[in-house]
């Protein structure tokens, strides 16, 4: 399977604990974007890598978040000490980058975090 | 303001009919990148069509078309034939790449296809 791969696929948590997700994207793809998605909304952009480089980050994003992607392949997202409020659906996407408009993103099938 | 608005929360179409889903944006940039996505059930966002800001004629894709007017601000989605498959959300989004490069999501519409 070469398309974008997300784990776990789903996450229980207590509010207050770390929680951590995986993504996988496209092996030729050098940017990688996080997105959350809460119901009846469309993805909300979280941040986005060129690379190992983090290069954006929304100004929603508070710093309990934080994500990595080591040598510019898998990028890890973390919550620390969830909240209720971060139950979503967690998803990855990935793509070619550079200023051509025309690459689109391929998704994973994302993370749905509850926090209990 | 938004930069990708989503008016009809909720569409219903007979099958085999075509249905129009709209789409407005807003952007100062020149160039940019307007795509349609599909989310069904299941949760996974499928990529659907591209229009770029510099193409004369409208995207199609099969039974997708895009209904591209520049001056409006507005990338319409019309699918032709609707089948009982098609029933989902569906995401308008925009690129600029030469402003950070997100992908910029609408709200969603959700089809029905009635049988």
């Amino acid at each position: 399977d070469t398309g974008v791969s997300q784990n776990p696929r789903h996450k229980i948590t207590k509010r207050g604990q770390n929680v951590t997700f995986r993504c996988d994207p496209i092996s030729e793809h050098n940017r990688l974007y996080w997105y959350r998605q809460t119901l009846g909304q469309g993805p909300e952009f979280l941040t986005y890598f060129q690379n190992e480089a983090q290069l954006e980050k929304s100004r929603l994003l508070s710093d309990r978040f934080s994500a990595e992607r080591p040598k510019g392949s898998f990028s890890t997202l973390e919550i620390q000490r969830t909240e209720q409020g971060d139950s979503a659906m967690y998803l990855c996407a990935s793509s070619f980058g550079g200023t051509v408009p025309s690459y689109e993103q391929y998704f994973g099938p994302g993370t749905r975090l509850t926090v209990t | 303001a938004q930069k990708i608005t989503q008016t009809q929360p909720g569409m219903f179409v007979q099958e085999k009919e075509a249905v129009t889903l709209d789409c407005t944006y807003d952007t100062s940039d020149q160039s940019y990148g307007l795509f349609w996505y599909k989310q069904p059930s299941s949760g996974e966002m499928i990529f659907l069509i591209y229009q770029g800001s510099y193409d004369e004629q409208n995207a199609t894709e099969g039974r997708y078309s895009l209904n591209f007017q520049k001056a409006r601000k507005s990338a319409n989605l019309v699918i032709s034939a609707s089948q009982l498959g098609d029933s989902a959300m569906y995401f308008c989004a925009m690129r600029e790449p030469n402003t950070g490069n997100q992908f910029y999501f609408g709200t969603g519409t959700s089809l029905t296809v009635i049988p």
